[in-house]
């Protein structure tokens, strides 16, 4: 079975840096981009970035450009996404997917709540 | 970047409706969509991709339909796992993929 598998909930102070993790599972990890996805409280999807495992070929969105960084560790099969300084409106939940095909998302991870609060 | 506008943004249906969600984009994006369901707490979940190819193991009366700018996900017999909100996404230009803004199908 093919798996995304991220990290646990963060609860993080605004300035402080954060990074978290997604880990991929069921197939061959070198093959497929992961990128990232955000879900802010209450409100829709946003494509954040992906990332190319096997050459870690980075693409992000304008939106995120300079905001995030995007990384990975084919040697542990996993993805990153991380912040160096973290402010309230990053809260948010945040998706990986692996891209299928010219670009559509299966699977999605089950998610990983980001929350920033003095 | 290409926009997505979905309608309606929300609407109330009782099971066993045929209901239809449409999906306009700001400029042609040939069959480069997919469709996704999100029930609360949880991750979206693929339905549709390549505008009306249903991934495996979704339901058959979920269909999608549609070319160039204008597409919809129907549901042909609305079952109660059903409820849920519904996106779509394009794949024809990035960076950024874009998604519509959701249509959440609500008991009514």
């Amino acid at each position: 079975e093919v798996q995304l598998v991220q990290s646990g909930a963060e609860v993080k102070k605004p300035g402080e840096s954060l990074k978290i993790s997604c880990k991929g599972s069921g197939y061959s990890f070198t093959s497929y981009w992961i990128g990232w996805v955000r879900q802010m409280p209450g409100k829709g999807l946003e494509w954040m970035g992906i990332i190319y495992p096997g050459d870690s070929d980075t693409r992000y969105s304008p939106s995120f450009q300079g905001q995030v960084t995007i990384s990975a560790d084919k040697s542990i099969s996993t993805a990153y996404l991380q912040w160096s300084s973290l402010k309230a409106s990053d809260t948010a939940m945040y998706y990986c997917v692996r891209h299928i095909g010219r670009g559509w998302f299966d699977p999605w991870g089950q998610g990983t709540l980001v929350t920033v609060s003095s | 970047a290409i926009r997505m506008t979905q309608s309606p943004s929300s609407f109330s249906a009782s099971t066993g409706d045929r209901v239809t969600i449409t999906c306009r984009a700001s400029q042609g994006i040939s069959s480069y969509l997919a469709w996704y369901q999100q029930k609360p707490g949880k991750a979206p979940k693929l339905l549709i991709y390549a505008a009306s190819t249903l991934q495996s193991g979704v339901p058959s009366r979920f269909s999608g339909s549609g070319s160039g700018t204008d597409f919809t996900l129907t549901i042909s017999c609305l079952q109660s796992e059903d409820f849920a909100t519904y996106y779509c996404q394009q794949y024809y230009s990035y960076p950024p993929y874009t998604f519509g803004q959701g249509t959440k199908l609500e008991i009514k």
